[in-house]
């Protein structure tokens, strides 16, 4: 299975602070992955595909980058929304598919 | 809109099977390039990815759920349905099923609210 490993798992952060997430693959899946956002009792929703593209509806404050093994998802400037746990998820192989344990964002 | 809507018993009993169904609205689950995934999150964990299935029937298994875990198509009632047998409290979590974005090599784009089932005695 391809380990996906995120850092920080906990990030404490203010209304307007730029925030960045990272993922690490234990292997390269190129720009195969995708970043979800979830809060309390909700399912997630996908934010980010392809590494660095935005789904439709997804604020622009929010963007992706990286490729190969290291990936990262930044937020130009923290909203109350934004207050959410992240995961990375690799797609490069469906043998299985696997998510990063997740980066909770909480307020400072 | 297409919407998805998991619904199952919330309380299984160990050695049991675990039985949830997925209804696809808004739109047909044969649609074209349209794969279908259960994920599952223990309380207070992360997220993991079960298996997903195509219209045709293909299905693909976490390879270490395999031995356990059938998930099955019913084009005529537009739903998908997962099973998973011999639970135990492992298996406690909140299913969710989901749809991938466009193909099986793609995220997954289109979620239900998620069920709760309880794997207890």
């Amino acid at each position: 299975d391809i380990q996906m490993t995120q850092s920080p798992s906990t990030l404490s952060a203010s209304v307007g602070d730029r925030v960045t997430i990272s993922c690490r693959a234990s292997q390269s899946i190129a720009i195969w992955l995708a970043w979800y956002q979830q809060k309390p009792g909700k399912a997630p929703k996908l934010l980010i595909y392809e590494a660095s593209t935005l789904e439709g509806g997804v604020p622009s404050r929010f963007s992706g980058g990286g490729s190969g093994t290291e990936f990262t998802l930044t937020i130009s400037s923290l909203q109350p929304d934004d207050f959410a746990t992240y995961y990375c998820q690799q797609y490069n192989s469906y043998s299985p598919f696997t998510f990063g344990g997740g980066t909770k964002v909480e307020i400072k | 809109q297409l919407q998805l809507q998991e619904s199952g018993p919330g309380l299984v009993k160990p050695s049991e099977t675990l039985s949830l169904t997925c209804a696809v609205s808004g739109g047909s689950i044969t649609s074209s390039s349209s794969y279908w995934g259960w994920i599952r999150q223990p309380p207070g964990k992360g997220l993991e990815w079960i298996g997903s299935i195509y219209y045709t029937g293909n299905t693909y298994y976490k390879p270490s759920l395999t031995s356990r875990v059938t998930i099955s198509v019913d084009t005529s009632r537009n739903n998908f349905s997962l099973k998973l047998s011999s639970v135990t409290a492992a298996d406690t979590a909140v299913y969710y099923c989901a749809r991938h974005r466009r193909g099986l090599s793609d995220p997954l784009h289109l979620w239900g609210q998620g069920t709760m089932v309880t794997v207890s005695s």
